[in-house]
């Protein structure tokens, strides 16, 4: 109950088109749903989150889509360039009274490699 | 700017060698984590710092030991590191727990010979 699946694995998109990555959770606990990007030997950056009382969040190119009933959760970077390719990570976390007082901090996806091809 | 700092970048040790990693933030948060990230993985967290209280996860290993002396600083000593131990640890921070919006430092890589 504390996974958080994330699909693709990897994906190939060209410049300009649409990047796409979902995930999916079975914990309605989880309450807090962040995107980290991750270059090779960086640490992760956070690009963008949302909390499940809103569908949809958007920063630039980035949007999150967020289907509650569904239990799951999408990244959409529009007009893809080169420079966004990376690691991106999907996570999620729940409150700390839910888990007895303190946060275990994010579940991560396992990760999606995005290639955009110039 | 604040940021987290994680010192060395990279790390080599013996196996059974103890080696504690370092880990720093003027970010002044009150939360501060340790993640372990294998190869072509996602971070698994290994415990974390609500100011003094510690918090460690039920399938941290006993070899992994944690110290915060003061809000800005936390070490990750592993006291007898295995081969199995290589990977990158990431050490982040939140404001508190109830905002978990978490900031990484870059990373140390931990190679064990």
């Amino acid at each position: 109950q504390q996974q958080v699946k994330q699909s693709p694995q990897s994906l190939i998109v060209q410049k300009g088109g649409i990047s796409i990555i979902n995930c999916a959770y079975e914990n309605t606990a989880f309450d807090y749903f962040p995107w980290y990007q991750q270059f090779p030997g960086k640490g992760p950056a956070l690009l963008i989150a949302i909390r499940p009382d809103v569908s949809e969040k958007k920063e630039g190119r980035f949007t999150i889509s967020f289907n509650k009933s569904a239990k799951q959760f999408s990244l959409h970077i529009m007009d893809s360039q080169p420079g966004d390719s990376a690691t991106y990570f999907c996570a999620a976390s729940m409150p700390p009274y839910y888990s007895g007082g303190g946060a275990d901090g994010l579940t991560f996806g396992k990760g999606t490699h995005l290639i955009i091809q110039p | 700017d604040a940021m987290v700092i994680q010192n060395p970048r990279y790390q080599v040790t013996q196996f059974g060698k103890p080696v504690t990693l370092s880990c720093s933030q003027t970010l002044n948060h009150n939360v501060m984590y340790w993640y372990q990230q294998k190869s072509s993985q996602a971070p698994k967290l290994l415990f974390h710092y609500y100011d003094k209280d510690f918090n460690n996860e039920a399938d941290t290993p006993d070899n992994f030991q944690s110290r915060r002396p003061n809000t800005s600083f936390c070490f990750l000593d592993i006291r007898s590191p295995g081969l199995g131990d290589a990977a990158m640890y990431l050490c982040a921070t939140s404001r508190d727990l109830e905002y978990n919006e978490q900031f990484f430092g870059p990373g140390t890589r931990l190679t064990v010979l």
